[in-house]
């Protein structure tokens, strides 16, 4: 089945500094992927749809400027938080949508601890 | 995107059957109803979709009301592996996934 490799799994950095997170199709192309974040005992909320060769779209109260999305490639989409703080700590997720009749598949999600 | 109610937790003996139910009274004509599921600290699992006749694969079945307003999501035998947050996801084709809060399943041994 089609599978998504999120890098890194966790990752600590400190106040101001930014960090990028992978997101990538292993068998398959992915047109579209998706921006999950997701705070401890929450739902998953959608930050942008990223498509490849454009520009992202982000959803309402997300800043762009301050979460970078590249989708350059068809198998590949980053996400760069840049400048970050503690408020930033959360758990990333990513989703492609596969195409294939099984609608979409998440990454593993990025669990990122800004101190 | 379509309203979805869901029961905030239900508890299952394991082997046993479960239904989880979900309401989606504004789903479109055109919305396929899409179930995932989230182990802790781990990315959504797509479980199953379907439109508007019943599906079953390997993982489960989903049970779709004549006028589509609710659906059910059976387990046919709860492990302790199937203990998670369900969501209902009502959504167009190739169109994002919305996520409520979700049914948490807790599995009894």
């Amino acid at each position: 089945g089609a599978v998504v490799s999120q890098h890194p799994s966790r990752v600590i950095c400190k106040s101001g500094t930014s960090v990028k997170i992978e997101c990538r199709s292993l068998d398959f192309q992915a047109t579209t992927m998706f921006w999950y974040r997701q705070f401890p005992k929450q739902s998953l909320m959608l930050m942008a749809t990223s498509n490849e060769g454009s520009k992202a779209t982000y959803e309402q109260g997300v800043e762009k400027d301050k979460f970078l999305i590249n989708h350059a490639s068809l198998t590949l989409s980053t996400l760069t938080v840049t400048s970050a703080h503690p408020e930033d700590s959360s758990f990333y997720i990513c989703s492609a949508l596969t195409g294939v009749g099984d609608g979409y598949t998440f990454g593993s999600g990025t669990r990122l601890t800004v101190v | 995107d379509a309203k979805t109610t869901q029961p905030n937790s239900m508890e299952s003996n394991e082997e046993e059957p479960v239904h989880l139910p979900c309401n989606h009274s504004t789903i479109s004509g055109t919305d396929y109803i899409h179930w995932y599921r989230q182990l802790p600290s781990q990315g959504p699992e797509y479980v199953i979709h379907g439109l508007t006749s019943n599906v079953n694969n390997r993982m489960a079945s989903l049970a779709i009301a004549e006028d589509r307003k609710s659906s059910t999501l059976i387990l046919h035998r709860a492990t302790l592996r199937d203990a998670a947050v369900y969501y209902c996801i009502p959504t167009g084709a190739n169109s994002k996934l919305t996520f409520g809060k979700g049914i948490t399943l807790s599995v009894r041994p």
